[in-house]
């Protein structure tokens, strides 16, 4: 059975701070890796997505990829309060079947205090 | 308006009855994928879909139903079967990347 392992937090930073976010997976053939956001009562929204090792910025967000310690994470430079939500990891199967099928973690709550 | 549509958004159910939940897209996505999501915990995968006419269960597929007789419907039934059925259901399509797009989800409660 795959997993994907995520803080539930919640996890706390003011104003302006970097949040990081942290997700491991048990799927040592993993092929991609995915960032969503989900507010309260929402449906999940894809924010990053990342398949080789290393970083990958957009805007504030930066996901970073280690394969070797089977390991994603996510940071948010500048935090608003508007990122306060849920931050969901999701993980790609090994092959190009199950690449499709993704397994997400159970999420961490991210609270931006102003 | 390209995306998803599901529907309705709330549903109420009584115990032994059977409902369908709609999930329609215009992305031109070949795959297409029904979660499950519970308070406090991650989507779980019910069924998935990739072409037209074929699906395959998920990890949690005991209790549910779907059919796919076009590319843009993939609706899923969920049974009497299925004993705890009221959570929050996401309909999803697919890029060949991998992302998965969502649409804003129905709420099952059962009375």
């Amino acid at each position: 059975q795959k997993e994907v392992e995520q803080n539930s937090g919640p996890l706390s930073v003011p104003e302006g701070a970097i949040a990081s976010l942290n997700c491991t997976y048990s799927d040592r053939g993993s092929q991609s890796f995915f960032w969503y956001r989900q507010y309260s009562g929402k449906s999940p929204e894809l924010i990053m997505s990342i398949y080789s090792n290393g970083d990958k910025e957009d805007g504030r967000f930066t996901a970073q990829l280690n394969k070797a310690s089977q390991y994603v994470s996510l940071l948010i430079r500048d935090s608003q309060p508007s990122d306060s939500a849920t931050y969901l990891c999701a993980v790609g199967g090994a092959y190009s079947g199950s690449a499709r099928q993704l397994t997400f973690g159970s999420g961490t709550q991210l609270t931006v205090l102003p | 308006d390209g995306g998803i549509t599901q529907s309705p958004k709330y549903l109420f159910r009584k115990e032994g009855q059977n409902v369908t939940l709609s999930c329609e897209q215009n992305l031109n996505h070949d795959a297409m994928y029904w979660y499950r999501q519970d308070p406090g915990q991650g989507l779980r995968l019910i069924y998935y879909s990739q072409i037209v006419n074929d699906f395959q269960k998920g990890d949690i597929a005991e209790g549910y139903s779907v059919s796919r007789e076009k590319k843009e419907s993939f609706p899923l039934t969920v049974t009497s079967a299925q004993k705890n059925p009221t959570a929050f259901y996401l309909c999803a399509t697919g890029r060949n990347t991998g992302e998965l797009f969502f649409g804003e989800g129905s709420r099952l409660t059962v009375l």
